[in-house]
């Protein structure tokens, strides 16, 4: 069974850092694209970013992401990782990680991880 | 970037059929054929219903289908049932390498 576990979310302070795993289980994570998916409290879905599966070194990103979110892979713990920096109350949101089965279609989701950005 | 426009709500009766409408521009929806539609319950995680404008994952019942003329996709769902209702989302992959979702449609069944 296919199965991606998110942790690592929190509350933090305006302007400190974060970072989020994801684990996955039933599949070999390298092998596919993963991406970062989020929603903040009764809003809807926004992609934060995503990588190519391990064959390709390509990674994306949103552009309120860009320069201060990196998403990266460890093939030989079978997790991806957001790390997320100078953080703002705008970044308060229910974190998703979400498996490629095409490109940029996402059928396996995990359950999240929430992010609260307060002072 | 704007999130792909969609209506903030449709409803239907059961049996009926539904269409939501997904628009972009010729950057994203028109550009690509990378548009997929995702079903959200209330506190769950999304889940994909249709991938590359038609394609419909196993599993997914073929009540939900999916289309594309020009800038807009559409997700039209027939013989609705009340386990339909739920939010839907659409997204689409951009020229700029990012992808775009829509701000989302609460289905009502009646």
């Amino acid at each position: 069974q296919r199965q991606l576990v998110e942790s690592g979310g929190g509350v933090v302070q305006p302007g400190r850092s974060l970072r989020l795993s994801c684990a996955a289980s039933g599949f070999t994570l390298s092998s596919h694209g993963m991406h970062w998916v989020r929603q903040a409290p009764g809003k809807g879905l926004h992609w934060v970013a995503g990588m190519d599966y391990a064959g390709g070194s390509k990674t994306y990103y949103a552009d309120f992401a860009k320069g201060r979110f990196t998403i990266s892979r460890d093939a030989s713990k079978n997790v991806v990782y957001l790390e997320m920096s100078s953080l703002r109350v705008e970044d308060t949101a229910l974190y998703y990680c979400a498996k490629d089965m095409d490109f940029f279609s996402f059928d396996v989701w995990g359950q999240g991880t929430m992010v609260t950005v307060s002072s | 970037q704007s999130a792909l426009t969609q209506p903030a709500s449709v409803s239907g009766s059961p049996g009926q059929s539904i269409t939501i409408s997904c628009t972009g521009t010729s950057s994203d929806v028109g550009a690509y054929k990378f548009v997929s539609w995702f079903q959200q319950y209330p506190g769950k995680a999304p889940k994909i219903i249709i991938f590359d404008v038609s394609g419909r994952p196993s599993g997914i019942s073929n009540r939900f289908s999916g289309s594309k003329s020009g800038n807009t996709a559409s997700l039209t769902i027939s013989g609705l049932q009340a386990e339909d209702e739920a939010d839907y989302y659409c997204s689409s992959y951009t020229v700029s390498d990012t992808l775009l979702f829509g701000g989302g449609t609460k289905l009502t069944v009646l």
